[in-house]
């Protein structure tokens, strides 16, 4: 079955530690985005690439690092740097960048911070 | 700073009705629109997307924009207490450039 894969459900973080958040997709789609959700709030987006090895920030990246190695896959590394950051990560993907491309979540990792 | 404003509910519907939900957007130049449903604790879900003025049916859902006023609306036919979630609003000017509602909670009462 085609779709985007995120690991772990939920997490655990302890003060000071990275950690990093899964996201893989069999879609062959280009683009992948990283969104933050708070309680009552939309989706923040943090991170996005349209490309393999080329990432842009989003409006929330600081405390966020990313990489795109491979088409497939785009961890999240939530590091230390990031002072609040339970809430739920959503991993995304779309064929393009262009006007018309939808975007499909994978099912989410809960991040607490413990 | 560019917006999807959603009223956040809970809007409440008895089974069988017509649920409406409603998005406004500041930012002119969108051009692609989207309605996700969002169960409790889980992702979104992809249900209507709409480009050109006017109405898109799809099954028991009707999406309808109104670009003069800046107005994206999503209609539920004969609701159903299985369509009782989140539902967000999205606008895009690009792919990557999406901005997500904080959603509409709609409740549909058996």
């Amino acid at each position: 079955d085609g779709g985007i894969t995120q690991s772990p459900k939920y997490l655990f973080r302890k003060e000071g530690q990275n950690v990093t958040l899964s996201c893989e997709q069999n879609l062959n789609h280009d683009a992948m985005y990283w969104y933050r959700q708070d309680p009552g709030q939309g989706l923040r987006l943090i991170y996005y690439s349209q490309i393999v090895n080329d990432f842009q920030k989003g409006d929330i990246a600081e405390g966020y690092s990313v990489s795109r190695e491979k088409k497939e896959s785009f961890p999240l590394t939530v590091t230390s740097a990031q002072k609040n950051p339970t809430a739920f990560y959503l991993c995304a993907s779309s064929i393009g960048t262009g006007t018309h491309s939808e975007a499909f979540f994978g099912q989410g990792t809960r991040l607490t911070v413990v | 700073q560019k917006e999807v404003e959603q009223n956040s509910g809970p809007l409440s519907v008895p089974e069988g009705a017509i649920a409406s939900l409603n998005c406004t957007y500041s930012d002119r130049v969108s051009q692609s629109f989207f309605w996700y449903r969002q169960y409790s604790g889980k992702s979104p879900e992809l249900i209507m997307s709409i480009y050109s003025n006017g109405d898109k049916e799809d099954g028991r859902f009707t999406a309808q924009l109104n670009k003069a006023s800046q107005y994206v609306s999503l209609l539920i036919r004969d609701s159903q207490p299985s369509d009782s979630a989140t539902y967000l609003c999205a606008a895009a000017t690009g792919g990557f450039k999406t901005i997500f509602g904080a959603g509409t909670r709609l409740f549909v009462k058996a």
